[in-house]
């Protein structure tokens, strides 16, 4: 499987953006960019994904690289609920039909925002 | 809309015994996949249902195993249970299996003595 590299933690003042790196130097061309958040005692929560064009949602954007081997994932005014490990993963396309594999999760990003 | 439904949240067992966790995917979602969360390995996924049939399966041993009912709902099953086994069981579903998004549940704590 395609890994991914993410830092261990980052920190970010309330209401100021946060942008989260993510590497994938060995991305293939099917691999789709996942990116899910989990705060403490909950399961993970799908944040965004993409393939090669940048995303937007109502919750956070994600820009992806040209060569596809790096994305950010952009929370445009964190808040305190922003707080959370953030996973950066790479998901292909298994199944012509349409099937995917599991998702391998890495480390993630320690995502720690001060008031 | 009800989101992903697992059951029990917490259970007790110990060294040797079976355990049975059960999952309710979002109405509509015929996709169920489960993982096995722990402080040392992290998020490791175990297996993926389709149509009552397993699609994929990740690296554990022949003890964890899964089913799919044809209403999607999802049992999985972890036989003699070992202390490493304790972790947190969550389950994820989504409309058919494809790249798109997964909604997963609360899980399910389970801890070996």
């Amino acid at each position: 499987d395609a890994k991914t590299t993410q830092p261990n933690s980052m920190e970010s003042n309330e209401e100021e953006p946060v942008h989260l790196p993510c590497n994938h130097s060995t991305i293939s061309g099917t691999d789709y960019i996942h990116w899910y958040r989990q705060l403490p005692s909950q399961g993970p929560e799908y944040v965004i994904h993409g393939l090669t064009s940048n995303v937007n949602n109502r919750m956070a954007s994600l820009a992806i690289a040209e060569d596809r081997k790096s994305s950010t994932l952009i929370l445009h005014r964190a808040t305190l609920r922003d707080a959370a490990v953030y996973y950066c993963i790479l998901r292909a396309l298994m199944y012509s039909g349409g099937g995917a594999d599991g998702l391998t999760f890495g480390k993630g990003t320690h995502l720690i925002i001060q008031p | 809309k009800a989101g992903v439904t697992q059951t029990p949240r917490y259970l007790i067992k110990t060294r040797g015994q079976q355990v049975t966790l059960s999952c309710s995917p979002i109405s509509g979602h015929r996709s169920v996949s489960w993982y096995q969360q722990t402080p040392g390995q992290g998020l490791q996924f175990l297996f993926e249902y389709f149509s009552e049939t397993q699609r994929n399966k990740g690296n554990f041993p022949g003890r964890f195993s899964g089913r799919q009912f044809s209403n999607s709902r999802s049992e999985m099953n972890v036989s003699t249970l070992e202390l490493g086994d304790s972790a947190l069981y969550l389950c994820a579903s989504q409309i058919q299996g494809d790249t798109g998004e997964l909604f997963f549940g609360e899980g399910s704590r389970l801890t070996v003595l």
